[in-house]
């Protein structure tokens, strides 16, 4: 099994919806972060969270918020999807090494 | 502020070697990282460096220099798997990781 899944792994919504992005890890580890990638811009972090009471704003927090409900399990959600969030979206937990990803949820927002 | 540069694109035959270069530009360095990354999937690690010098892991190598704010990833014996994304990532004392753009190495016969 994976040592760090999301889901889903595709959605289409419509602008304006709700959307959650759930991702869950096996590794024990108290660090994860949500990204999203964009063609050309690399990875770029949205929000963090060092253990359940811990969460911190990333670069480009705007629009979207996180809830860490376990220290498995760390949720992102949109409020009110809008076309310019349709990107690659990345889970990943870390230890004091590496970053483990998950697969990526691939977001379309129409 | 960070700023993270790689080139956008290289291309390398088969059995050759390359150099992916990386500059950075950090208010707190606390290691550098490479990640491999092929389209559609997760990035995937392929090596750290926190004190200069080479780290070398079988036909992955790694080097920085952090007075002059660089690093090279060197992948030596090119196959064809080898082409995908390379990442270079720098993490800061806030344990949070800033990624470049990425380079796409293409791998030609």
């Amino acid at each position: 099994d994976a040592d760090v899944t999301q889901t889903p792994r595709n959605r289409i919504t419509k602008t304006g919806k709700r959307i959650m992005l759930e991702c869950s890890q096996t590794k024990g580890h108290d660090r994860m972060y949500w990204y999203r990638q964009d063609p050309g811009l690399g990875l770029r972090l949205i929000y963090y969270s060092f253990d359940v009471k811990d969460i911190n704003k990333g670069e480009i927090s705007d629009g979207y918020s996180v809830s860490r409900q376990a220290q498995a399990k760390f949720s992102l959600s949109l409020e009110s999807a809008i076309p310019n969030q349709t990107a690659l979206y990345f889970c990943a937990t870390s230890d004091f090494t590496e970053q483990y990803f998950g697969p990526g949820t691939r977001l379309t927002v129409t | 502020g960070q700023n993270i540069d790689q080139p956008t694109e290289m291309t390398a035959t088969e059995g050759a070697i390359v150099q992916i270069n990386c500059t950075y530009q950090t208010s707190g360095f606390n290691g550098l990282f490479w990640y491999q990354q092929h389209a559609g999937e997760a990035p995937t690690f392929l090596s750290y460096n926190v004190l200069d010098g080479l780290e070398e892991k079988g036909r992955f190598s790694s080097f920085l220099s952090r007075s002059k704010g660089y690093s090279y990833l060197l992948l030596k014996e090119l196959q064809m798997k080898d082409s995908a994304s390379y990442l270079c990532a720098v993490r800061n004392y806030g344990q949070n990781f800033v990624f470049g753009p990425g380079t796409r190495l293409s791998v030609l016969p």
